[in-house]
């Protein structure tokens, strides 16, 4: 039972353009959500969250937005730089809940 | 500096044989977590702990045990009775459980051969 998904394992974009990774969630009691970011042999690091009570959170080249009513949120990168090119993982908690993703490979092309 | 170290980075176990996996933490976190990588899956929660001497199974706790005797030392033994143990394992910390952002460990990779 998945109950958040990643439905694209990876995607491709140009340097300089838009990256939009999505996920998508089923349980509605989830009220926070979270991005995460992972290189090749290293832990995943924290990249930006969001609460329900939003609908948009910026930081940088960064914004997440979330549409309760469809249960998806999207991470939006721009311009995106090579240096992105990693497995972004989306994650959903409630309490001491937190559901992982099962990512999307991102690779930014120069 | 402070962070969640993992020892070791990479382990080779023959079947049947027992395996405790470290995580240590300097960050004063009340929380630490375990999850299990599988290609093509998401990080799935082995246990948790919110606080010294107490710990919680997660969704796939069958097959391993942790401890928590200390603050900063989460082990994590991956035992015998583990049917598929062979997988990338990540340690986590968090402020307090229920805190989404998660500080995470470099993993450790367990082979069983």
């Amino acid at each position: 039972d998945q109950q958040v998904k990643q439905n694209s394992p990876s995607l491709s974009v140009q340097e300089g353009r838009i990256s939009i990774l999505n996920c998508d969630y089923t349980n509605s009691m989830f009220d926070y959500f979270l991005w995460y970011k992972k290189y090749p042999a290293e832990g995943p690091t924290f990249l930006i969250s969001i609460s329900s009570i939003k609908d948009k959170n910026e930081d940088g080249r960064f914004t997440v937005f979330l549409n309760k009513s469809a249960k998806h949120l999207s991470l939006h990168i721009v311009p995106s730089q090579p240096g992105d090119s990693a497995v972004y993982f989306c994650a959903a908690g409630y309490g001491n809940k937190l559901v992982f993703g099962a990512g999307t490979i991102l690779r930014v092309k120069s | 500096d402070g962070g969640i170290t993992q020892s070791p980075k990479y382990l080779f176990r023959k079947e049947g044989q027992n395996v405790t996996l470290s995580c240590e933490q300097n960050l004063n976190h009340d929380a630490m977590y375990w999850y299990r990588q599988d290609p093509g899956q998401g990080l799935r929660l082995i246990y948790y702990s919110q606080i010294v001497n107490d710990f919680q199974k997660g969704d796939i706790a069958e097959g391993y045990s942790v401890s928590r005797e200390k603050k900063e030392s989460f082990p994590l033994t991956v035992t015998s009775a583990q049917k598929n143990p062979t997988a990338f394992y990540l340690c986590a910390s968090s402020i307090w459980s229920g805190e989404g952002e998660l500080f995470f460990g470099e993993g450790s990779r367990l082979t069983v051969l």
